[in-house]
């Protein structure tokens, strides 16, 4: 099976733009969560979609959102960027949530850099 | 406050030696863990994974310790390899609550030929 993909891989912004993210699970996996990485926060939890519903949200303002298609893949959105947005995104896959196994399967992740 | 922590920021170990990953956890009511590894330009991959009505669980090299009551919990890796020099995490997840887990910081483990 071919693992989780994201594009772009690399990305440069400007502050104030906004950015869209893609992300494709693994084929059969319903839910995508998405995080954040920097090395002052670690990973952090934004959102996780299951059959197209948001099914649980982090602690991140509304500039960032989400949507998961029919087709599982997903997006996220960044509107208004600022510097601080500056991150490693990582998509994860998991074929089922709710329960156990709870494993997810990363993609490599979208280097954003806000300048 | 609840939080997933890291000892150390940074292991370095020589090639062949076993490496011990320490993670603390403050949240009593999480039930289940899971150890990452997370090499460079890499997303994290899972490695193992082990429920709080376990207090040991091994895998291939791998071996995860529980530690309830002083809520520490520890990935051995034994003969360590160059190909295990990555960043580590752990993760916890609560009881009842949401299946996404809340990560640590994650420590760098170096390995020395």
């Amino acid at each position: 099976k071919a693992g989780v993909t994201q594009t772009p891989r690399y990305l440069i912004k400007t502050r104030g733009q906004q950015v869209t993210l893609s992300c494709s699970p693994i084929s059969g996996h319903r839910s995508v969560s998405w995080y954040q990485q920097t090395p002052g926060q670690g990973l952090q939890f934004l959102f996780e979609y299951f059959s197209e519903t948001q099914r649980n949200k982090g602690n991140f303002p509304g500039r960032f959102s989400g949507r998961q298609f029919s087709n599982s893949r997903s997006e996220m959105n960044v509107s208004t960027l600022e510097l601080g947005d500056s991150a490693l995104y990582l998509c994860a896959s998991s074929p089922q949530t709710g329960k156990g196994p709870y494993e997810q399967y990363f993609g490599p992740g979208t280097r954003l850099t806000v300048t | 406050g609840e939080s997933v922590g890291l000892h150390l920021p940074t292991l370095s170990v020589q090639e062949g030696d076993n490496s011990i990953i320490n993670c603390a956890y403050s949240n009593s009511a999480s039930d289940y863990f899971i150890w990452y590894k997370q090499e460079s330009g890499k997303g994290p991959q899972f490695i193992i994974d082990i429920r709080s009505n376990m207090d040991k669980r091994q895998g291939q090299r791998v071996t995860v310790l529980l530690n309830k009551t002083v809520k520490h919990l520890s990935l051995q890796i034994a003969a360590t390899q160059p190909g295990d020099s990555a960043v580590y995490f752990c993760a916890e997840k609560k009881t009842g609550g949401s299946y996404i887990p809340t990560f640590g910081r994650g420590t760098s483990l170096i390995v020395h030929p």
